[in-house]
C-alpha cells in the first residue's frame, strides 16, 4: 500500500498570503496525484488532478506541481473561503490512498 | 448537473447488517466507475470499494474485504453498499464518488452528501 504523508498536518495563515503544501509519496506514484479540499459538514471538493490539472471552476490561485513522490500544492494568495483541510489521493496503485490531511487555518 | 444522493445510514450493533444507497442524476451514469469512501469522525478519508461502470469488477479496501459488496444497477442509476458484520471501526459518514476518468482506479470529480453509519450497541 502507498503512503502519503502530508506536511505540515496545520498551516497557520493570514488571507491574503500564499500557502505551500506538501505531499510525499512511499514509493513513485508517477503523476497520478489529486488534491482536494475540504470544509467542515461538507463533503471533498476536486480541486487538482494528474499533480497539476485544475478540476473544472477551480481558481487559477489552486496550482498543484510535482512528480514521483513529492507534490506540492500552492495557494498563491489566500481567500477566506480556503481556510479548510486538504488532502492528496493517489491513484497509481491499488488500494488508492489518501494523505491525513494538512488544515490552513487563520493565523 | 451532477448529483450524487446517498441513504441508507444509521445506527446499527455491531455484527449486523446495512445497505447503503447512492442515486445518480445528470450523466450517464453506466459511463463511469463509482466508489465510496468514508471518513471517520474527526478523521482523514478512506477509500473502501470501486465498481466499473458495468459493475463486472470490484474492489475493496483490505479493511472491508469479505464483508462488504459494492454493487450498481445501472437502469436505476443507483449504486450500493451492502455491509455486514460491522463493527465500531466502521462508523464513518460514506460518501459515494465519481471517478473522473470513468475508471476504476482514477480520482474523484464528484461527491454526494455523506450518510453516517454508526456502530455501537
Amino acid at each position: 500500500e502507498i503512503v502519503l504523508t502530508q506536511s505540515p498536518a496545520t498551516l497557520s495563515l493570514s488571507p491574503g498570503e500564499r500557502a505551500t503544501l506538501s505531499c510525499r509519496a512511499s514509493q513513485s506514484v508517477s503523476s497520478y496525484l489529486a488534491w482536494y479540499q475540504q470544509k467542515p459538514g461538507q463533503a471533498p471538493r476536486l480541486l487538482i488532478y494528474d499533480a497539476s490539472d485544475r478540476a473544472t471552476g477551480i481558481p487559477a490561485r489552486f496550482s498543484g506541481s510535482g512528480s514521483g513522490t513529492d507534490f506540492t500544492l500552492t495557494i498563491s494568495s489566500l481567500e477566506p473561503e480556503d481556510f479548510a483541510v486538504y488532502y492528496c489521493q493517489q491513484r497509481s496503485n491499488w488500494p488508492l490512498t489518501f494523505g491525513g490531511g494538512t488544515k490552513v487555518d487563520i493565523k | 448537473e451532477v448529483q450524487l444522493l446517498e441513504s441508507g445510514g444509521g445506527l446499527v450493533q455491531p455484527g449486523g447488517s446495512l445497505r447503503l444507497s447512492c442515486a445518480a442524476s445528470g450523466f450517464t451514469f453506466s459511463s463511469y466507475a463509482m466508489s465510496w469512501v468514508r471518513q471517520a469522525p474527526g478523521k482523514g478519508l478512506e477509500w473502501v470499494s470501486a465498481t466499473s461502470g458495468s459493475g463486472g469488477s470490484t474492489y475493496y479496501a483490505g479493511s472491508v474485504k469479505g464483508r462488504f459488496t459494492t454493487s450498481r444497477d445501472n437502469p436505476k442509476n443507483t449504486l450500493y453498499l451492502q455491509m455486514n458484520s460491522l463493527r465500531a471501526e466502521d462508523t464513518a459518514v460514506y460518501y459515494c464518488a465519481r471517478e473522473g476518468t470513468g475508471y476504476t482506479d482514477s480520482h474523484f470529480d464528484y461527491w454526494g452528501q455523506g450518510t453516517l453509519v454508526t456502530v455501537s450497541s
